[in-house]
């Protein structure tokens, strides 16, 4: 099993939508957890971090499960300029590297 | 204040030439990280450094790939006689010291064509 795992999609929804991606992690010491989108043919950039508790950012929410072993990101109201990839990223307790998911790629139709 | 510094932007080598890729991490973070990145696939981890230490070299090729980051100046990742296979986009990130809750922040990225 991978350690971090996301549905590449692509997910294809109207302006204005609400779309959710989840990504799982398999190593229960996972401790660090974040957000960020790639678009094409550009570096990563952070998005956010995801809070046990769970936290909000404008349109955007995230949140972790940890019994389940999965965090998840919430978009409201789809605008176009967030088609991108949305990559997870997991950390585990006491390492400095870090695990990227493969993606998930968002496309926001007119 | 400047973030991640990667150059060059591209970089094209013919077959056996060699390809030397820079990164200079932001004010303050100690700690970089180099991947890579082929064309419609994810990241790849390559390495960890901190300054003059490598620190997990797991996803490295064993052979023709090294980097180091010096006392003083930028991060290098080194390829020798390089091949087709070698084009794709290399990012180097950084992050500071003390504690994996910090997010790794990214550079351009260095973009090596191989003829």
């Amino acid at each position: 099993r991978k350690e971090v795992e996301q549905d590449p999609g692509p997910f294809n929804v109207p302006e204005g939508a609400t779309v959710a991606f989840n990504c799982t992690y398999s190593n229960s010491a996972s401790q660090s957890f974040f957000w960020y989108r790639q678009d094409c043919r550009k570096e990563p950039k952070l998005l956010m971090s995801v809070y046990s508790s769970g936290n909000e950012d404008g349109r955007f929410t995230a949140q972790l499960n940890r019994a389940s072993q999965y965090i998840s990101l919430l978009i409201r109201d789809s605008k176009l300029s967030d088609s991108a990839t949305y990559l997870c990223v997991v950390n585990r307790r006491g390492y400095q590297k870090v695990t990227f998911g493969t993606g998930t790629k968002l496309q926001v139709i007119p | 204040n400047a973030g991640v510094m990667q150059n060059p932007r591209h970089l094209v080598r013919r077959r056996g030439q060699e390809a030397r890729l820079r990164c200079s991490p932001m004010k303050g973070h100690s700690h970089v990280y180099w991947y890579r990145q082929l064309p419609e696939e994810g990241l790849k981890f390559m390495v960890y450094l901190q300054k003059e230490n490598i620190i997990d070299e797991s996803g490295m090729p064993k052979e023709r790939f090294s980097a180091e980051f010096p006392k003083e100046g930028p991060s290098i990742l080194r390829i020798q006689q390089v091949v087709r296979g070698d084009s794709a986009a290399y990012f180097c990130a950084s992050s500071p010291p003390g504690g994996n809750n910090q997010p790794q922040h990214f550079g351009d990225g260095t973009r090596l064509s191989i003829l």
